[in-house]
């Protein structure tokens, strides 16, 4: 079975710093590697995947993530972050992208900016 | 917004009472999905459905059965709630070739 671990439940940072949350996957001959977003008190948001292609892989909000077969890893970055950045983030895996995408997620990082 | 409510919003009740929580899409899509998300576990799929009376366990299946009657909804039902119930719970659809998922606002269950 897939699984997923995010090695930090917490990462503060300050406002305008750079930041890097980390994502470890279980190893798999084929995978799809997600994040998402969760804003408080909301549901959650895809923020970018990996589908095969490129490694480095754009998503909204100035976020990128880099796919690392040999290290098993998908860790999100951004150059710079805001206060509006302050949620928690989910990674996520799926052995599929035809039929049922039962997604298999990290335990979350939250992110938290400080001023 | 993608076209999921998911109600109730909030509810509490009582131990061994049962429960519904209903997720209704109005995008049409085939798969619908319930996950539950418990701090230090992220979330977990409970139960999904591939098609109108089609469904499937998930990881967390047991004490909860769901139904799906026609597409636009999908319900979940704890028959005997458990205070180990007592969660934030996800609907999630995507449609057919889609590989976005797209989640509701969630329904947070206290079981007391």
């Amino acid at each position: 079975a897939q699984s997923v671990t995010q090695l930090d439940s917490q990462v503060p940072v300050f406002e305008e710093a750079p930041v890097e949350l980390r994502c470890n996957y279980s190893s798999s001959v084929s995978v799809y590697l997600f994040w998402y977003v969760q804003y408080p008190n909301q549901g959650l948001q895809l923020l970018l995947k990996y589908l095969s292609g490129s490694t480095l892989v754009k998503g909204i909000n100035g976020f990128e993530a880099e796919f690392n077969k040999s290290q098993t890893s998908f860790h999100l970055r951004k150059p710079s972050v805001h206060i509006s950045d302050t949620a928690e983030y989910f990674c996520a895996v799926s052995d599929r992208i035809q039929g049922a995408q039962k997604l298999v997620f990290g335990q979350g990082t939250r992110l938290t900016i400080n001023p | 917004d993608a076209g999921i409510t998911q109600s109730p919003r909030h509810k509490v009740t009582e131990t061994g009472t049962p429960v519904t929580l209903r997720c209704h899409q109005t995008e049409n899509h085939r798969y619908m999905y319930w996950y539950r998300q418990d701090p230090g576990h992220g979330l977990r799929l409970i139960h999904y459905s591939y098609g109108v009376k089609d469904t499937d366990k998930g990881e967390v299946s047991d004490g909860y059965s769901v139904s799906r009657s026609k597409t636009e909804d999908f319900l979940l039902t704890l028959e005997s709630a458990t205070s180990s119930q007592t969660s934030v719970y996800f609907c999630a659809i995507h449609g057919q070739g889609a590989t976005e998922a797209f989640f509701g606002q969630g329904t947070r269950l206290t079981v007391v």
